[in-house]
């Protein structure tokens, strides 16, 4: 059985629209992230949580928003979608503390703004 | 790009071995951790590395200079489904925040 899940797989949006990508962890993880990948570019973290608590964001924009409405699952909606939004998004989860650098990924999201 | 680089490619052959670097800005390091990619898949952890010197885990080894803001995954008596994209990633004092590099394509030949 998968131990991330994130819906859906593929994504297709047109500018301007809004859209919210699932992300749901059953390894009793505490702490939740999003990664985006686009082509040629290294894989870029977004957000942190622990919690439920946002720790970190290092996403410019502000139509990137995380949503946490369980301990197990980390939603990203994104408004006002561009072409540049186009990427692979990645949520990935880990225990607490110390043992946050081995982080477990879910097969990902791709979205295509059109 | 962020502060981590690693080669683009790197050939090997199987039944050898190979070595896949990575270097990094040493300001703010707090451990390095390395994954593997497979195309159109999400990454897998491999190994996590914060002392310097030769971690042996069987078919993976990593290998860690702080002081040189260098780092490499060895692995050895390679087979073809290693083949795959290895992407390095600094873990920084920010909470549990990965800086990864952009990944280097390893292509094992017969």
């Amino acid at each position: 059985d998968p131990k991330i899940i994130q819906k859906p797989k593929y994504l297709v949006a047109v500018t301007g629209s809004e859209k919210i990508l699932i992300c749901e962890q059953y390894l009793g993880h505490n702490a939740m992230y999003w990664y985006r990948q686009s082509a040629k570019k290294p894989l870029e973290f977004m957000f942190s949580y622990s919690y439920q608590k946002l720790m970190d964001n290092q996403t410019a924009s502000s139509r990137f928003q995380p949503q946490s409405s369980k301990k197990n699952h980390l939603d990203l909606q994104i408004t006002a979608l561009k072409p540049d939004d186009s990427a692979t998004y990645f949520c990935a989860s880990s225990q607490e503390g110390d043992r946050g650098y081995e982080q477990y990924f879910g097969p990902g999201t791709r979205l295509t703004v059109l | 790009g962020q502060g981590v680089e690693q080669p683009d490619n790197l050939m090997s052959v199987e039944g050898t071995f190979a070595r896949v670097n990575c270097t990094y800005s040493t300001s703010g390091f707090n451990g390095l951790s390395w994954y593997q990619q497979r195309e159109g898949h999400a990454p897998v952890f491999l190994s996590y590395v914060v002392l310097d010197g030769l971690k042996d885990s069987g078919h993976f080894s990593t290998f860690l200079s702080r002081s040189n803001g260098y780092s490499y995954l060895l692995l050895t008596e390679l087979q073809i489904k290693d083949s795959a994209s290895y992407l390095c990633a600094v873990r920084r004092p920010n909470y549990n925040v990965l800086y990864f590099g952009s990944g280097t394509k390893l292509t094992v030949e017969p």
